[in-house]
């Protein structure tokens, strides 16, 4: 069983400054991977990020990377020079590595940039 | 990366009537399938996993009388609502899983907004 969760409901942040999304998760799987997803105002779900739970170095999407943390099972979101175009709903997942698994939500988190 | 598209975007009904919403691998081939219903402000929920040739995997509280899918195709899913009710208007949203070249993404529709009247 895998759960996901993310205690920051709304977040906001000036435009061009940096900000962080906390996400936290708890798995029965020995590998497993882990993501983050934007949804903006279209709905249209968009991956930022992904990271394998097996790499130590954290993963980095240009402005995007993340800091995890697999002793405290923490899976945080930078997101740098922040965008108008950023502002969305941001969902933190998991997903373990058989085939049949299949992805894990956390709440969602509503980042709104401001200019 | 790999394209999902859902039709209709956007259904209007009537309460008793059933839709059918498509779900399409454009450019790949997926074996398997998810449907999610997103209530508004909320996260996604998974309702089903849909494998091609077999019958889906409901998740619990899901009623697999009312949320028919098929998965006939390697690139089509379809999730029919049976006699729709104003609680069944929701965001339903599917996502294709691609195994191709040791890919295990899921690649998300844009989404299908149902409102039953």
């Amino acid at each position: 069983a895998q759960t996901v969760t993310q205690s920051q409901p709304e977040m906001s942040v000036q435009e061009a400054e940096t900000v962080t999304l906390s996400c936290t998760y708890d798995t029965s799987e020995s590998n497993y991977y882990l993501f983050w997803y934007k949804q903006p105002p279209s709905r249209q779900m968009i991956l930022v990020i992904r990271q394998e739970a097996y790499k130590q170095q954290n993963a980095t999407e240009n402005r995007f990377s993340v800091n995890f943390q697999k002793a405290a099972k923490s899976f945080s979101l930078k997101i740098s020079d922040s965008q108008l175009g950023d502002t969305a709903m941001y969902f933190c997942a998991s997903k373990g590595n058989n085939a049949g698994n299949m992805l894990t939500f956390g709440g969602g988190t509503r980042l709104m940039v401001k200019p | 990366g790999a394209v999902v598209s859902q039709h209709p975007s956007w259904v209007i009904c009537k309460s008793g009537t059933s839709v059918k919403i498509e779900c399409r691998s454009l450019d790949f081939q997926a074996t398997t399938m998810f449907w999610y219903r997103q209530f508004p402000k909320q996260s996604l929920m998974l309702m089903a996993t849909s494998n091609e040739g077999s019958k889906a995997t409901y998740e619990q509280g899901v009623e697999k009388d009312k949320f028919l899918i098929n998965h006939a195709s390697l690139t089509l899913s379809t999730l029919t609502v049976t006699s729709a009710h104003p609680e069944d208007s929701s965001f339903y949203i599917c996502s294709a899983r691609d195994f191709a070249g040791g890919h295990n993404e899921q690649f998300f529709g844009p989404g299908t907004r149902l409102t039953v009247l």
